[in-house]
């Protein structure tokens, strides 16, 4: 099935520095995601992207809607020991006849800060 | 708000036994919620789509007798394996949306142990 190439897969960095991921898509999604996940737990939603050409931010975190709407990147500026964990992309489809609107996942991006 | 909570967190049965995973939607109607199966150091992986009052729809490749979902209200769904199997060993995570939003929220996992 679908789904959204997402680099790098892991990140070794040292505390207080900048990280960036990004994620593609030979799909066009109407909406972009960013979720976090740590060990054994649901994943929890960081920033939502709606529009194309659309930059948001989140504190730290700051998140564009690419133009072309096949891409999105997260970066997160001045990083800190809690920001360690599994970063993840997702796009979503336009609801379908049930109204759903089903998210497609990025392969993760596992984050890992020396302090 | 948009807490979604899952019951039980960890579950250790024996092969050929069937296990149900409840989710529930504490602060919010859910009127779609999503099963996903995340297998280790995988991506989240969606198994079905359920409607409040309607059959699920299941991915391709997830059979619909094994997996047996319920969506009875607007805050309970329920995920139950039938005759489990060690390779159904895995981490099993729904999300939710409500009446306002189509944003996906998700509940914390459970993670499913077949001997």
């Amino acid at each position: 099935g679908q789904q959204l190439n997402q680099s790098p897969q892991s990140m070794f960095i040292q505390e207080g520095e900048d990280v960036s991921m990004n994620c593609t898509s030979s799909s066009i999604f109407n909406t972009w995601l960013w979720y976090k996940q740590d060990p054994g737990e649901g994943p929890v939603l960081l920033i939502a992207l709606y529009k194309a050409g659309e930059l948001t931010s989140n504190g730290r975190l700051t998140a564009q809607f690419g133009i072309t709407r096949k891409d999105s990147f997260l970066n997160i500026s001045a990083s800190i020991p809690s920001d360690v964990g599994i970063y993840f992309c997702a796009g979503q489809d336009e609801a379908g006849k049930g109204g759903a609107q089903k998210l497609v996942f990025g392969q993760g991006t596992r984050l890992t800060i020396n302090p | 708000g948009a807490v979604v909570s899952q019951h039980p967190s960890r579950v250790i049965c024996k092969s050929g036994t069937s296990v149900k995973i409840e989710c529930r939607s504490l602060d919010f109607q859910a009127t779609t919620m999503f099963w996903y199966r995340q297998f280790p150091k995988q991506s989240l992986m969606l198994m079905a789509t359920s409607n409040e009052g309607s059959k699920a729809t299941y991915e391709q490749g997830v059979e619909k007798d094994k997996f047996l979902i319920n969506h009875a209200s607007l805050t309970l769904s329920t995920l139950t394996v039938t005759s489990a199997h060690p390779e159904d060993s895995s981490f099993y995570i729904c999300s939710a949306t409500g009446v306002l939003s189509d944003t996906q929220y998700f509940g914390p996992g459970t993670r499913l142990t077949v001997l």
